[in-house]
C-alpha cells in the first residue's frame, strides 16, 4: 500500500459524458501526478500540481483538467468523453517537486466510456 | 529528446534462473532513472531508483541495477526470479518534473 487512495476504482460511462477522478496523496506530500496508461500509448504524463498550484503539463487533452485543493487531494475531470479515453488512470504523489522526487503511486481508476 | 527505451517487450525466465531486463536512455547531463514494477490489476510500485554515485544500486524484493553511462544503459537483474515476480516491469526517467516512461516489459515466470 503505497497511502495513495484513488476513487472510483472503476468506472462505465457513455460517450460525451463527464466524470471526475479523485485522488488522495500520501500523507504529507505536497505533488500530485496524473498519468493515463493505455495500450496504444502506454504511460503518459498528464499534469503535476505542487501544492495548490499547476507545475507542469504533458499530454494533457483540453477536453481534461485537474485541481489541487487546499486540503492537497486532487481531481482530474475528463469531459465529453471519447472511446479513446477509455484507459487506467493513475495519481502519483511525492513530497517534494523535481527530478529527484520519489513518486508513489495510487492503484488507479479504471475508466471504460461505451 | 530524453527518453527511455525498453527493447524487449516479453521476457520468459525459468522459476530460480537469473534475469535481466534492459532499458537505454537518452538523457543529457545525468540522467534521473528508476524501475517500477506492475502486477496485474496494481498501481504502480517502486523498485530502485538511480541518482548518481554508486552505479550499482540495490532495490526491493532482491532486485538491482547497473548504471553504465558508455552503454547508456540501466539494466535490472535479479539473480534467482521467484513465480511472484511475474509482471510488468517498467524503466522510467525524470527530465524535469515527470517520468518519461518505457513500453515497459512483461516477465512470464514458468516452473
Amino acid at each position: 500500500d503505497s497511502g495513495v487512495t484513488q476513487t472510483p476504482k472503476h468506472l462505465i460511462t457513455a460517450t460525451g459524458q463527464r466524470v471526475t477522478l479523485r485522488c488522495s496523496p500520501r500523507s504529507g506530500d505536497l505533488s500530485v501526478y496524473w498519468y493515463q496508461q493505455s495500450l496504444d500509448q502506454g504511460l503518459q504524463f498528464l499534469i503535476q500540481y505542487y501544492n495548490g498550484e499547476e507545475r507542469a503539463k504533458g499530454n494533457i487533452l483540453e477536453r481534461f483538467s485537474a485541481q489541487q485543493f487546499p486540503d492537497l487531494h486532487s481531481e482530474l475531470n475528463l469531459s465529453s468523453l471519447e472511446l479513446g479515453d477509455s484507459a487506467l488512470y493513475f495519481c502519483a504523489s511525492s513530497a517534494s517537486s523535481g527530478r529527484a522526487s520519489e513518486q508513489f503511486f495510487g492503484p488507479g481508476t479504471r475508466l471504460t466510456v461505451l | 529528446a530524453q527518453s527511455v527505451t525498453q527493447p524487449d517487450i516479453h521476457i520468459t525466465v525459468s522459476e530460480g534462473a537469473s534475469l535481466e531486463l534492459r532499458c537505454n536512455y537518452s538523457y543529457g547531463a545525468t540522467p534521473y532513472l528508476f524501475w517500477y514494477v506492475q502486477s496485474p490489476g496494481q498501481g504502480l510500485q517502486l523498485l530502485l531508483k538511480y541518482f548518481s554515485g554508486d552505479t550499482l544500486v540495490q532495490g526491493i524484493k532482491g532486485f538491482e541495477a547497473e548504471f553504465k553511462r558508455s552503454q547508456s544503459s540501466f539494466n535490472l537483474r535479479k539473480p534467482s526470479v521467484h513465480w511472484s515476480d511475474a509482471a510488468e516491469y517498467f524503466c522510467a526517467g525524470n527530465s524535469g518534473y515527470a517520468l518519461n516512461f518505457g513500453k515497459g516489459t512483461s516477465l512470464l515466470v514458468t516452473p
